[in-house]
């Protein structure tokens, strides 16, 4: 069974532009969560989508969205990029929609802000 | 908002001997509490789970506890090899408010050899 996919892995951007990472969930997985990771502040909860519908987002600005398409495949997007926007960013899936279980992360997309 | 702290954020210790860290969460709804390993240019894996009606649950060589009055729970790796160095983050959901899990900052396990 293939796991968490996110691409790309790796990109660097400019101040004010605009980015869009993607992840495609484990096969049957519906629940899919992004985090971001940076040093020293561990995994910032960022939503959560659950059959296409977000059902709790995390202390970010607006600049953060993402959604999540009838595949269960997610995607984030930031816009009007900032230095501090430079970190990992995780997306997980979890198999049920319920209280807890396991997330499955991927390996991230790292990007970088100039 | 809910919060979980995680100390130490960086622990060192001799092969052979044990490691234990510790969080606290503040949302009393929590109900589950797992722990995952993230190990170099990986995404975090779990190691072990807890849910609120247990108090202590052990696989091999980790343990994890829970106090839910204190809201307090911890890790505890035994035996420690070089093979646990890695970051370790607690974490802690509930399914009120919404369906998220929320992470400690990590800590930074050194296994010497």
């Amino acid at each position: 069974k293939a796991g968490v996919t996110q691409t790309p892995r790796y990109l660097i951007k400019t101040r004010g532009q605009q980015v869009t990472l993607s992840c495609s969930p484990i096969s049957g997985h519906r629940s899919v969560s992004w985090y971001q990771q940076t040093p020293g502040q561990g995994l910032q909860f960022l939503f959560e989508y659950f059959s296409e519908t977000q059902r709790n987002k995390g202390n970010f600005p607006g600049r953060f969205s993402g959604r999540q398409f009838s595949n269960s495949r997610s995607e984030m997007n930031v816009s009007t990029l900032e230095l501090g926007d430079s970190a990992l960013y995780l997306c997980a899936s979890r198999a049920g929609g319920g209280e807890g279980g396991e997330l499955f992360f991927g390996e991230g997309s790292r990007l970088t802000v100039l | 908002g809910e919060n979980v702290e995680q100390h130490p954020s960086t622990l060192s210790v001799q092969e052979g001997d044990s490691a234990v860290i510790k969080c606290t969460y503040s949302d009393s709804a929590s109900n589950y509490f797992p722990w995952y390993k993230q190990e170099l240019g990986k995404g975090p894996q779990l190691i072990i789970d807890i849910r609120s009606n247990v108090g202590e649950k052990k696989d091999q060589r980790i343990a994890v506890t829970l106090n839910k009055t204190a809201k307090h729970f911890s890790l505890h790796i035994t035996e420690t090899q070089p093979e646990d160095s890695a970051v370790y983050f607690c974490a802690a959901h509930a399914a009120t408010g919404g369906f998220k899990t929320i992470f400690g900052a990590g800590t930074r396990l050194f296994v010497k050899a």
